[in-house]
């Protein structure tokens, strides 16, 4: 059974600093790796998907980079800005589960 | 190109009764999934709907049920409702199943049953 964990689970930081998200997963059969966004409430958004072929993504301020041997992924947010303030979201698709399973989450706070 | 539409935004249900959600996936998606976020906890996988067929479903006991229609929109059905039913429902699309591309989700139904 896929397990994804996210370390740290919150986090907070100054504006202008960049900043490390981490995501492990157990089953290294995974087809794509993708981050999300979650405010408070709402739905996800998409911030940036990995195949499993793939080393890394970049969308602006963000580089998403995957080590699929290993289980992990990391998420690099440059010069953080308060409007970054969210939950994130890494989640994976392992072809025995046919599903998105999703980690638990770090919850970034971004200080002025 | 519009986005994954859910519908209603919020339910507020009585315990025991039944609740519809609807999803609209991205035009020319095919599969539909759901998924629960009760508040605390992760997102739990719900149902997955391919070309009109219930493809995957999670561990959620049968009350939970649901279809997708020939124009590929979604309805999650929940009966008997129980308190713990209380959650944000989120449904997502893709174009062809989970392998190949991400995940596209809408805003969600807030479910409240009391």
């Amino acid at each position: 059974k896929q397990e994804v964990t996210q370390i740290p689970a919150a986090l907070s930081v100054p504006e202008g600093e960049n900043l490390v998200l981490n995501c492990s997963f157990t089953d290294s059969a995974i087809y794509n790796l993708q981050w999300f966004r979650q405010d408070p409430g709402k739905g996800l958004t998409s911030l940036l998907l990995i195949q499993s072929s793939q080393r890394e993504q970049t969308s602006g301020r963000l580089n998403a980079s995957l080590d699929k041997s290993s289980g992990r992924s990391t998420l690099y947010i440059a010069a953080s800005q308060p409007g970054d303030s969210a939950t994130y979201l890494c989640a994976v698709v392992t072809g025995t589960a046919s599903k998105l399973t999703f980690g638990t989450g770090t919850r970034l706070q971004v200080t002025l | 190109e519009a986005g994954v539409t859910q519908s209603p935004t919020h339910l507020i249900k009585t315990r025991g009764q039944q609740a519809t959600l609807r999803c609209s996936p991205i035009s020319g998606h095919t599969s539909v999934y759901w998924y629960q976020q009760a508040l605390g906890l992760g997102l739990q996988f719900l149902l997955w709907y391919d070309e009109g067929e219930e493809r995957n479903r999670g561990n959620f006991p049968p009350r939970f049920s649901g279809r997708q229609f020939p124009n590929y929109s979604s309805e999650l059905n929940v009966n008997a409702l129980e308190l713990e039913d209380s959650a944000l429902y989120l449904c997502a699309s893709s174009p062809d199943g989970p392998f190949n591309y991400g995940y596209t989700f809408g805003s969600g139904t807030r479910l409240t049953v009391v």
